[in-house]
């Protein structure tokens, strides 16, 4: 399983863009990137998968560099309810099935006003 | 939207005790998982649950813990004689693909 590296906390203010870079130099040639969300005292939630360049949804960004050694999330615009740990999982693609997934210790993302 | 949901949210429970953590998956998924994590550390994999059997788990998943699906909604995970540092939030997971949709929690203390 390839090993992450993300910062530990960023703090940032209402309206500005985050970007959180998770390192993950030993990606195999089938690793998808996974982010998660977790509120405190939630359980974690889906938000982004890509592969490669860039994924866009209705929440989030993700690109991803042509070596895929990192990726980086990018959430536009956030507002106090962002305020969140943010996990960089990379493993298997989301149409792969019933695998368990590996958290790292996330970053710890606070949004001030 | 459905989701997953857990009861009870909060469970005392003596050291030596047996608890019943209870999930009701979302109805169309045929995965499941419990995960743990204990105050102010990372989430971590439990077990995983397909076609009625145990299909992956953990160092962590000993012989005091067991799940179940007693019937076609829920999915429990049991612990037998609990410990001190059992006491964690415990996250039942349920999944149609690789995206997970986990439930609020039960936050177990073992006292």
């Amino acid at each position: 399983l390839a090993k992450t590296t993300q910062p530990i906390s960023m703090d940032s203010y209402e309206g500005q863009e985050v970007n959180i870079t998770c390192s993950h130099n030993n990606i195999a040639t089938n690793d998808y990137i996974t982010w998660y969300q977790q509120f405190p005292s939630q359980g974690p939630r889906f938000i982004i998968q890509g592969y490669k360049t860039k994924v866009t949804n209705e929440v989030a960004s993700l690109f991803i560099p042509a070596d895929r050694k990192s990726s980086t999330l990018s959430l536009p615009r956030v507002s106090l309810s962002d305020t969140a740990v943010y996990y960089c999982l990379v493993g298997v693609s989301i149409k792969a099935a019933g695998n368990k997934l590996t958290f790292g210790g996330g970053t710890r993302v606070l949004v001030k006003p | 939207e459905p989701e997953v949901t857990q009861t009870p949210s909060h469970q005392v429970t003596q050291m030596g005790q047996e608890v019943i953590l209870r999930c009701v998956p979302i109805s169309n998924h045929l995965y499941f998982y419990w995960y743990r994590q204990i105050l102010g550390q990372k989430v971590e994999f439990l077990v995983s649950f397909y076609n009625n059997e145990i299909s992956e788990k953990s160092e962590i998943f000993d012989d005091q813990f067991s799940v179940e699906r007693p019937d076609g909604s829920n999915f429990t995970l049991k612990i037998r004689s609990t410990k001190l540092e059992d006491s964690a939030m415990y996250f039942c997971a349920s999944s149609e693909t690789l995206e997970q949709y986990f439930g609020p929690g039960t936050r177990l203390t073992v006292t």
